[in-house]
């Protein structure tokens, strides 16, 4: 089945030390995108690629950067891991035809922080 | 201002009874509309949408969504609900570029 997979599932990593999460899809899709979501909230969209073009919402932290090597795969790295980036972290990706998009999730990625 | 309202924050029903999820818009133009739904420790899972066209729409897992212009609503419904149902319930909406907005939620608890 087509779909979009995170890897590691969860994550633990030390306060300041860099971590980078995994997303893959086997769906052709050519937008990518990294959500933020924390306990009892919505997702909140850091940015999206839009083929190899990235695209960074204002208020997404410098701390945080992506890369997107093809059309399958992409990254998030957290430079220096704060507290408060303890959170779990969702991939999507959508194919970008006709009037809007629709986004498909995957199962995304738990991250503690100590 | 382009904004999704999901009313309840909890929702508690047994099993086998009916199910309505609130969602409510704001936005000048017609909306595409979306409803996911999220298990604990897990990613969203896209329920159904509503781009055009007939305004009930039928999704996965039994779940249905009428929506409703002149209320600006789009809720969820589901005739009998099961107890693997329990999740969190998110209510979307796209203006047409690749930016959702979210609303806060609803999390349904299912009674045996």
């Amino acid at each position: 089945d087509a779909m979009v997979i995170q890897n590691p599932r969860y994550q633990v990593t030390q306060f300041g030390k860099p971590v980078t999460l995994s997303c893959s899809q086997t769906l052709n899709h050519n937008v990518m995108y990294w959500y933020q979501q924390k306990s009892s909230q919505a997702p909140k969209l850091l940015f999206h690629y839009y083929d190899k073009d990235f695209n960074n919402e204002a208020d997404t932290p410098d701390n945080f950067q992506s890369r997107r090597p093809n059309t399958s795969f992409c990254f998030l790295d957290i430079r220096s891991p704060g507290l408060g980036d303890a959170a779990m972290y969702l991939c999507a990706t959508s194919s970008r035809s006709g009037s809007t998009d629709t986004q498909y999730f995957g199962p995304g990625t738990r991250l503690t922080v100590l | 201002a382009q904004s999704v309202t999901q009313p309840d924050i909890h929702i508690t029903v047994s099993e086998g009874a009916s199910l309505e999820l609130r969602c409510n818009y704001s936005y000048g133009a017609t909306p595409y509309l979306f409803w996911y739904v999220q298990s604990p420790g897990q990613g969203l899972q896209l329920l159904l949408k509503y781009f055009s066209g007939d305004t009930l729409v039928q999704g996965i897992k039994g779940f249905e969504a009428e929506f409703k212009r002149s209320q600006s609503s789009f809720n969820l419904r589901k005739p009998s609900v099961h107890w693997s149902d329990a999740a969190e319930y998110f209510c979307a909406l796209s203006s047409g570029t690749y930016k959702y907005i979210f609303g806060t939620g609803t999390r349904l608890k299912v009674l045996a």
